[in-house]
């Protein structure tokens, strides 16, 4: 049984990057398989941020791409996310996510990300 | 790519069934039978309980079904339970090789 945590600072500060790892244990980064990052702000709905597969080829919504990368670690067996420039309207819940096909299929529990001075 | 529209909120009895809709473009949802549903209760992960349209995944209660008509895709809870008291979201994949998700509906069971 596959397994995500996610894992980094709780707290950004404005115009730096905010930079996440979600440790897959139960299972390998190079699967035949693509993984996501969503984010959920609080008390609203859920985001795409964007998805890497096993080669390192990667796909991110419009919205954030020039702000976006996401990249895998085989040798760590993490998938990591990193977001420049943030703002007050990145703090979220960022979960990693693994697709079954064309769809997002196991959830990690998430971490709450803060954007504040 | 603006965000699949859904009521923001539907309400039932126990027993009754609801239907929760999706709406997107030709685009997303009417270009592709990858539609899929999440359940989320409050402080927890969102869980796959719909995918590909009609699909469910193992364990999960067949009082949920999946259809779509067009680019409106639609979620059924039948025999509705008090566990059922949720938030609601739906996603398509889309033509730009992305991810979108519905703006989320909270279901209350009355």
């Amino acid at each position: 049984q596959v397994h995500l945590q996610e894992s980094g600072p709780g707290l950004v500060r404005p115009s730096e990057i905010l930079s996440l790892t979600c440790a897959v244990s139960g299972g390998s980064v190079t699967d035949d398989n693509w993984w996501s990052w969503v984010r959920q702000p609080p008390e609203k709905g859920l985001e795409w941020i964007g998805q890497v597969y096993r080669r390192g080829t990667t796909n991110y919504n419009p919205s954030l791409r020039s702000r976006v990368t996401i990249s895998i670690a085989q040798s760590e067996n993490q998938i990591s996310l990193r977001l420049s420039s943030v703002t007050a309207a990145d703090t979220a819940m960022y979960y990693c996510v693994k697709h079954g096909g064309k769809y997002l299929d196991l959830w990690g529990r998430g971490t709450l990300v803060t954007v504040s001075s | 790519q603006s965000a699949l529209t859904q009521p923001a909120s539907v309400s039932g009895s126990p027993g009754q069934s609801i239907t929760v809709s999706c709406t997107g473009t030709n685009s997303d949802v009417g270009a592709f039978n990858y539609v899929s549903w999440f359940q989320q209760h409050p402080g927890k992960a969102p869980k796959l309980i719909i995918y590909d349209v009609s699909n469910r995944p193992s364990g999960v209660s067949n009082r949920f079904s999946g259809s779509k008509s067009g680019s409106t895709a639609s979620l059924t809870i039948s025999g509705l339970q008090a566990e059922d008291e949720a938030d609601y979201y739906c996603t398509s994949y889309t033509t730009t090789i992305s991810y979108v998700f519905g703006t989320g509906t909270k279901v209350t069971v009355l």
